[in-house]
């Protein structure tokens, strides 16, 4: 089955710093790219829709100058957070829509970032 | 009123019960239908997509959805222990565009 391979899985950076989370897509090629934040025990939030070859389309409320997105190919998807602060700690996923062989929404296995 | 309901639970049940999960929606341009399951600290791994209004059956797992209710469900029969998870209804609109999902639904299953 489709497989979205998402780096690193946990991360912990000091306030002030950048992070960057990679998604790739294995065996599938993601046009499309969903980058949602998951709080502690509540569901999941999308906070950005990635596009290769095009700018990000971000929802109401997300910094996009502090939650910088890149789709450089077909199959790698970045989201980078800029200047970290407690607060940006969270749970960070990925997902690719599905494609002609792909059936259902594929996501990464998550990267738990912690700010200190 | 949210897009999607889903009680968030949490729900507790003895191993072998039948577990029934449920979502209710608003938007009638919803048109198809998926559950996921999480364990804690992981990606969500998709369980059920169904397209349609009826049941779809995948083992021990009956995706049910009802669209001139607005309303889906997930059964689950013969739980076990390792089906101790968060089950997120999510849904969408024509052209695979994003997901609405669902608050999830923990669920514990006690041997």
């Amino acid at each position: 089955g489709a497989v979205v391979s998402q780096h690193p899985s946990r991360v912990i950076c000091k306030s002030g710093t950048s992070v960057k989370i990679e998604c790739r897509s294995l065996d599938f090629q993601a046009t499309t790219m969903f980058w949602y934040r998951q709080f502690p025990k509540k569901s999941l939030m999308l906070m950005a829709t990635s596009n290769e070859g095009s700018k990000a389309t971000y929802e109401q409320g997300v910094e996009k100058d502090k939650f910088l997105i890149n789709h450089a190919s077909l199959t790698l998807s970045t989201l980078t957070v800029t200047s970290a602060h407690p607060e940006d700690s969270s749970f960070y996923i990925c997902s690719a829509p599905p494609d002609r062989e792909v059936i259902g929404y594929t996501f990464g296995s998550g990267t738990r970032l912690t700010v200190v | 009123q949210k897009e999607v309901e889903q009680d968030p639970g949490p729900l507790s049940v003895p191993e072998g019960a039948i577990v029934s999960l449920n979502c209710t929606y608003s938007n009638s341009a919803f048109q198809y239908f998926m559950w996921y399951r999480q364990y804690s600290r992981k990606g969500p791994e998709l369980l059920m997509y169904t397209y349609s209004s009826g049941n779809k059956e995948d083992g021990r797992f009956t995706a049910q959805v009802d669209k001139s209710s607005k309303y889906i469900s997930l059964f689950i029969r013969d739980s076990q222990p390792s089906d101790s998870a968060t089950y997120l209804c999510a849904m969408g609109a024509g052209g695979y565009n994003k997901l609405i999902f669902g608050a999830g639904t923990r669920l514990a299953v006690h041997p």
